[in-house]
């Protein structure tokens, strides 16, 4: 079953904050987040271990749950750079490999 | 550099035709991925390998068909049955575990 990202969309002003969930139905041991840009792949952002261990990257950070089986990303003062579609990939050990359903983000100046 | 090289770019396929969509990487990955994204959609798995000779249908493997034969190469072949083709197609490898490396993708378009 496919991981469910939330919101499916949002709109910020430069400077605004945002956060970006991911739920899994399954045990996870770790998650990845990935940037996709229009027209473009989808670009690795970082890797969260069990543990709830943080890793930021630019202003973005995010969190992992892994008894709540989730995932949230944190997007702090975004910028414009930060538009574009916002994907989770849940590792539950094994090789197939489905991300989340998305989440579009849009920076307006 | 180590990644992932996709061709065509672009493809145009006929009614009825098979057109086969080539997949390489140099990062000496055993996982390989194709998913297809249609406009404004998210990521759907397609076919993975997780070693030579062997490979899985994801979600939506009807109308495709895939080879392994060489750990490098992950080509995707659209056949005639799958009768909505137009979308873009990305190849993937990973490691188990660690976070997939993309291609730049093929845009497939009916003629």
């Amino acid at each position: 079953q496919q991981p469910v990202q939330s919101p499916q969309a949002v709109i910020l002003r430069e400077g605004e904050d945002a956060v970006i969930n991911c739920s899994s139905s399954k045990a996870l041991y770790s998650v990845h987040w990935y940037r996709q840009k229009h027209g473009e792949a989808p670009v690795f952002l970082m890797i969260l271990l069990k543990g709830g261990e943080q890793k930021g990257h630019e202003k973005i950070s995010a969190s992992f749950n892994e008894k709540k089986q989730q995932s949230s990303l944190y997007l702090t003062a975004s910028q414009l750079s930060y538009s574009g579609t916002y994907f989770c990939g849940p590792f539950s050990g094994t090789y197939k490999y489905i991300f989340g359903t998305g989440t579009r983000l849009k920076v307006l100046a | 550099d180590g990644g992932i090289t996709q061709s065509p770019k672009y493809l145009f396929r006929k009614e009825g035709q098979n057109v086969t969509l080539s997949c390489e990487q140099n990062l000496n990955h055993d996982a390989m991925y194709w998913y297809r994204q249609d406009p404004g959609q998210g990521l759907r798995l397609i076919y993975y390998s997780q070693i030579v000779n062997d490979f899985q249908k994801g979600d939506i493997a009807e109308g495709y068909s895939v080879s392994r034969e060489k750990k490098e190469s992950f080509p995707l072949t659209v056949t005639s049955a799958q009768k909505n083709p137009t979308a873009f197609y990305l190849c993937a490898s990973s490691i188990l575990g660690q976070p997939q490396h993309f291609g730049d993708g093929t845009r497939l378009s009916i003629l």
